[in-house]
C-alpha cells in the first residue's frame, strides 16, 4: 500500500508563475519529509526538506509547507523557470531510517 | 570529487541469467540503499545496509540479493527468480542513524533480452 502519494502525474506552468506540487501521506508517524528533483536517466537530486516540528521551510525559490493534521505537504516554486522542468518526488521517513517515495509529478515550465 | 558511482549505465539480461549491478561510494557513508523505479511508480526499496556485513530487506526484495563486504561497495544481484527485472535501478547512500538526506547515483537501466 502506497504510504506516500502524489496524485497529480503532471503539471504545466508558465515561466515566471508559481508551481505547486502536492504530496499526501498516510502514516502519522512520519516525521521528516524531503523533495527530490529528477531528470530522465539520472539519479534524483535533493531539493529541500522539512521536519515535522516545522510547518514551513524555505530555500531560495523553493518553499515546502507541511500540514500535519491533513497529512499533506506541498512544494512551491516561485518563480518557475524552464530549467525546473523535471520529475519531482516527495519522500517521507519515520526516525529517518527508511524513506518512502511518492510516484512523482512531472513538471513542465513553458517559456 | 565525492559521490556515488553506478555501473553499468545500461545492462541487458537474458532469460535465466543472474546479473550484478555495481554501486560504489566515496562519501564515507555508513548506510547504502537500492531502489527500483518503474514507469508511473515511485522509488521502491529493495535492500538497505546500515553497516558493513549487515543488510535488511526492503519492500520488494524477492528475486534480489546483496552483499556489503566493504563500506564503499553495495552490489545488487538480480537473480533469475526476479521475473520482471526490467526497471531503472538506483543506488543511494546516507549517514547512518539519522540521515538528513539520501545521495543517489545516476542509475542503471536493466532490460531483458
Amino acid at each position: 500500500d502506497q504510504q506516500v502519494k502524489q496524485n497529480s502525474p503532471s503539471l504545466s506552468v508558465q515561466e515566471g508563475r508559481i508551481s505547486i506540487l502536492n504530496c499526501d501521506y498516510t502514516n502519522s508517524m512520519f516525521d521528516y519529509f524531503l523533495w527530490y528533483k529528477k531528470y530522465p536517466a539520472e539519479g534524483p537530486t535533493f531539493l529541500i526538506s522539512i521536519s515535522s516540528i516545522k510547518d514551513k521551510n524555505e530555500d531560495g525559490r523553493f518553499t515546502v509547507f507541511l500540514n500535519k493534521s491533513a497529512k499533506h505537504l506541498s512544494l512551491h516554486i516561485v518563480p518557475s523557470q524552464p530549467g525546473d522542468s523535471a520529475v519531482y518526488f516527495c519522500a517521507a521517513s519515520e526516525y529517518r531510517n527508511q524513506f518512502y517515495f511518492g510516484t512523482g509529478t512531472s513538471l513542465t515550465v513553458i517559456p | 570529487d565525492g559521490g556515488i558511482t553506478q555501473s553499468p549505465k545500461y545492462l541487458f539480461r537474458k532469460e535465466g541469467q543472474n546479473v550484478t549491478l555495481s554501486c560504489e561510494q566515496n562519501l564515507n557513508h555508513d548506510a547504502m540503499y537500492w531502489y527500483r523505479q518503474d514507469p508511473g511508480q515511485g522509488l521502491r526499496l529493495i535492500y538497505y545496509s546500515q553497516i558493513v556485513n549487515d543488510f535488511q530487506k526492503g519492500d520488494i526484495a524477492e528475486g534480489y540479493s546483496v552483499s556489503r563486504e566493504k563500506k564503499e561497495s553495495f552490489p545488487l544481484t538480480v537473480t533469475s527468480a526476479q521475473k520482471n527485472p526490467t526497471a531503472f535501478y538506483l543506488c543511494a547512500s546516507s549517514i547512518a542513524g539519522g540521515p538528513e538526506k539520501l545521495f543517489f547515483g545516476s542509475g542503471t537501466q536493466l532490460s531483458v533480452l
